[in-house]
C-alpha cells in the first residue's frame, strides 16, 4: 500500500516568511509524528498527534512552530518568520496506534532551505 | 532523560564479510529498541524492533540484532554484508509510556566490492 508522503519534497524560502509543510500519513494509522532533521541536531522530535488526544507539542523548538492535523489524517506543519536555523529536513511518520509496539514509518522528507 | 549512542561515526566492512552497527540506550524503563536505515536523499526506513521476549530480533533485508539488558545494548548485525548495505543506520528508543522516539546520531556503514 502507499506510504506517508510528504509534499512539497523541497522548499527554499527567504528569511522572515512563512512556510507549510504537509503529511499524508498512512491510511488506518492513527498516530502521526513529526521529527526534524539536521547537521547540528541529528533527528529530533517535534510534535504527535494521536486521534483526537490533545498534541504532545514538547519538542516544538519556539512559537513561531505550529501544526495541526484536520480530520484525523493530514497534517500541516507551519513555520511562522522563517530564520536560517530552521533550515533541515522535516520528516513525518505515523504508526497504526500510538505506543512503542507499533513501529513508525516515515515519510521521505520536506528538505528546507531558508535564505 | 531517555538518550541513544552510536560510538561509531562510520564502519567499514567488505562485502562478504559480516558487519555489526553498535548502539548502547538508556531509558527509565523497560525500552523499546528500533533501528531504520536512511539511503541518500530519502526518508527513514524501519528495519526491524524490539518490544519483549527473545533477545535476538530478525528484520528486513537479512538484518538482526541483539537485545542485551545487561549492558544496555542493541547492536545491529547482519552475517553477510552486501554493498547495498551502505547507508545511514539509526538506532531509537522509546521508553514506554512515551511516545516519541529518540535517536542515535547515526553511523554510516560503508561495505567496498
Amino acid at each position: 500500500g502507499a506510504g506517508v508522503s510528504q509534499s512539497p519534497s523541497n522548499k527554499v524560502t527567504e528569511k522572515g516568511k512563512d512556510v507549510e509543510l504537509r503529511c499524508d500519513p498512512i491510511s488506518g494509522h492513527t498516530a502521526l509524528y513529526w521529527y526534524r532533521q539536521s547537521l547540528g541536531q541529528g533527528l529530533e522530535f517535534l510534535i504527535y498527534f494521536q486521534g483526537n488526544s490533545a498534541p504532545d507539542k514538547s519538542g516544538l523548538p519556539s512559537d513561531r512552530f505550529s501544526a495541526e492535523r484536520t480530520g484525523g489524517s493530514v497534517s500541516t506543519l507551519t513555520i511562522q518568520r522563517t530564520q536560517q536555523e530552521d533550515s533541515a529536513v522535516y520528516l513525518c511518520a505515523s504508526s497504526l496506534a500510538s505506543g512503542g509496539t507499533w513501529a513508525q514509518y516515515f515519510g521521505p522528507g520536506t528538505r528546507l532551505l531558508v535564505l | 532523560a531517555q538518550s541513544v549512542a552510536q560510538p561509531e561515526d562510520q564502519v567499514n566492512v567488505a562485502e562478504g564479510n559480516p558487519l555489526t552497527v553498535k548502539c548502547t540506550y538508556s531509558v527509565s524503563g523497560n525500552p523499546y529498541l528500533f533501528w531504520y536505515v536512511q539511503y541518500p536523499n530519502r526518508g527513514l526506513q524501519f528495519l526491524l524492533k524490539y518490544i519483549t521476549g527473545d533477545n535476538l530480533v530478525k528484520g528486513s533485508y537479512g538484518f538482526e540484532a541483539e537485545f542485551n539488558k545487561s549492558q544496555t545494548s542493541f547492536h545491529l548485525k547482519k552475517p553477510s554484508a552486501l554493498v547495498s548495505d551502505s547507508a545511514l543506520y539509526f538506532c531509537a528508543a522509546q521508553d514506554t509510556g512515551f511516545q516519541k522516539l529518540v535517536f542515535g546520531t547515526g553511523t554510516r556503514l560503508l561495505v567496498s566490492p
